[in-house]
């Protein structure tokens, strides 16, 4: 598509509970990029992925975070044993290719709520 | 480090008058300046961007914005604002580190009053 997708909208969960996440890039970008977007607007890096493979993981909070992106499904994040701080909107990005100069375009967004 | 600042929480601007948003960038190479724009419950959505050449880059909606080198300036500008145009208005930079992330700034928001 043309469109970065995401689902679903708006995601309440339970503090303690599971929270999964998807994104379907733009039809024929490689890399796809989370973000977190939390009070007062301020961006988080998460992860970024070039296809299936992990390109940069740096912002990830290794021990309840974790992301996938498999061939001919959408990518994914998944947060086990949500927390309070949990709550944000998660956005993906996808580009065509990795340069620093490639335009990231963005999805809109996973309303987390966490209870 | 590359970082970027927006020193205005928001900016007012009257309908039909230029309006200015700053941007300020600190990189240690080349600069690759971006902006996008954030409408309420939407993601989103890029705007334009600055990699090499003219110093006044035009985007999408009207908008255009100058680099300035000896400033470190990436000020976002529309000659004559629109009322649609109220939203919150991000500048970015791409990191300059293997994994290339944007780094944004905190965010404008513009109200444009009819």
């Amino acid at each position: 598509g043309e469109e970065v997708a995401q689902t679903p909208k708006h995601l309440v969960r339970g503090e303690g509970q599971k929270a999964k996440l998807y994104c379907a890039p733009i039809k024929g970008h490689s890399y796809v990029f989370w973000y977190q977007q939390v009070l007062k607007n301020e961006f988080k890096f998460l992860i970024s992925f070039q296809n299936e493979n992990v390109f940069d993981e740096t912002g990830m909070p290794k021990e309840r975070f974790s992301a996938k992106c498999l061939p001919n499904s959408p990518c994914s994040l998944e947060i086990q044993a949500t927390k309070l701080e949990d709550s944000a909107v998660y956005f993906c990005a996808s580009s065509q290719s990795n340069g620093r100069t490639d335009t990231q375009y963005f999805g809109p967004g996973t309303r987390l709520t966490v209870l | 480090a590359q970082s970027v600042a927006q020193p205005e929480d928001q900016v007012n601007v009257a309908e039909g008058n230029p309006l200015t948003v700053k941007c300020t960038y600190s990189v240690s190479g080349n600069p690759y300046l971006f902006w996008y724009v954030q409408y309420p419950n939407r993601g989103l959505q890029f705007l334009l961007k600055y990699i090499t050449g003219d110093n006044l880059v035009k985007g999408s909606y009207g908008f255009e914005a100058e680099f300035n080198k000896s400033q470190t300036s990436f000020h976002l500008k529309k000659p004559s604002a629109l009322v649609s145009d109220s939203a919150l208005y991000f500048c970015a930079v791409r990191d300059d580190t293997g994994g290339f992330k944007t780094i944004f700034g905190a965010g404008t928001r513009l109200f444009v009053k009819a």
